[in-house]
């Protein structure tokens, strides 16, 4: 399969635990983003990387969220004292930059329930 | 900012009957469209896009979508809806430039094919 994975699928934490999440994007795709979705709402934007770069966060990635993409390749998704709130599906996507534009690929995403 | 808008939570039709999801948006500048579709327990899978050109776009599985600058609206249309056609829908739209290289979603729209 050579499409976007995500590990794990998902994740049951108690409140104030740390959980990390990985992705491992199309292979030479050279942007990856995070997202999250709550039920009945569409996908949010989190981050987005470049390559190893990370080039933009959202207002919804409070100072618990902290993201890494070290090689280029996969990237992590770390969540530290976790809250209720956090209960969600963090989706990754990735693209190939190139000229012009390039939809985003998703991978299937991690469910995390935050007891 | 950007945002999208899909003003039906839920719609139904009956198999082989024609089907519209409606989406506007709102964003500064020529907008980049897109329509995806998540089945259960699954990532958001891309059907269509609209990026410059044609107003009559083709995507997956018999979907085509119709940009309409005038109202702002990007709906989803399909000729003959089948059963397995039921899914959740999702309008996005990304500015082509500038820092915002996120997707911005609607909330998504429910399709529900009767037989």
């Amino acid at each position: 399969d050579t499409g976007v994975s995500q590990d794990p699928r998902h994740k049951i934490t108690k409140r104030g635990q740390n959980v990390t999440f990985r992705c491992d994007p199309i292979s030479e795709h050279n942007r990856l983003y995070w997202y999250r979705q709550t039920l009945g709402q569409g996908p949010e934007f989190l981050t987005y990387f470049q390559n190893e770069a990370q080039l933009e966060k959202s207002r919804l990635l409070s100072d618990r969220f902290s993201a890494e993409r070290p090689k280029g390749s996969f990237s992590t998704l770390e969540i530290q004292r976790t809250e209720q709130g956090d209960s969600a599906m963090y989706l990754c996507a990735s693209s190939l930059v190139t000229q012009g534009y390039n939809e985003q690929f998703f991978g299937p995403g991690t469910r995390l329930t935050v007891l | 900012a950007q945002s999208v808008a899909q003003p039906e939570d839920q719609v139904n039709v009956a198999e082989g009957n024609p089907l519209t999801v409606k989406c506007t948006y709102s964003v500064s500048g020529n907008p980049y469209l897109f329509w995806y579709v998540q089945y259960p327990n699954r990532g958001l899978q891309f059907l269509l896009k609209y990026i410059t050109g044609d107003n009559l776009v083709k995507g997956s599985y018999g979907f085509e979508a119709e940009f309409n600058k005038s109202q702002t609206s990007f709906h989803l249309k399909k000729p003959s809806a089948l059963v397995s056609d039921s899914a959740l829908y999702f309008c996005a739209v990304r500015v082509p430039s500038g820092s915002a290289r996120q997707l911005t979603f609607g909330s998504g729209t429910q399709l529900t094919v009767l037989p």
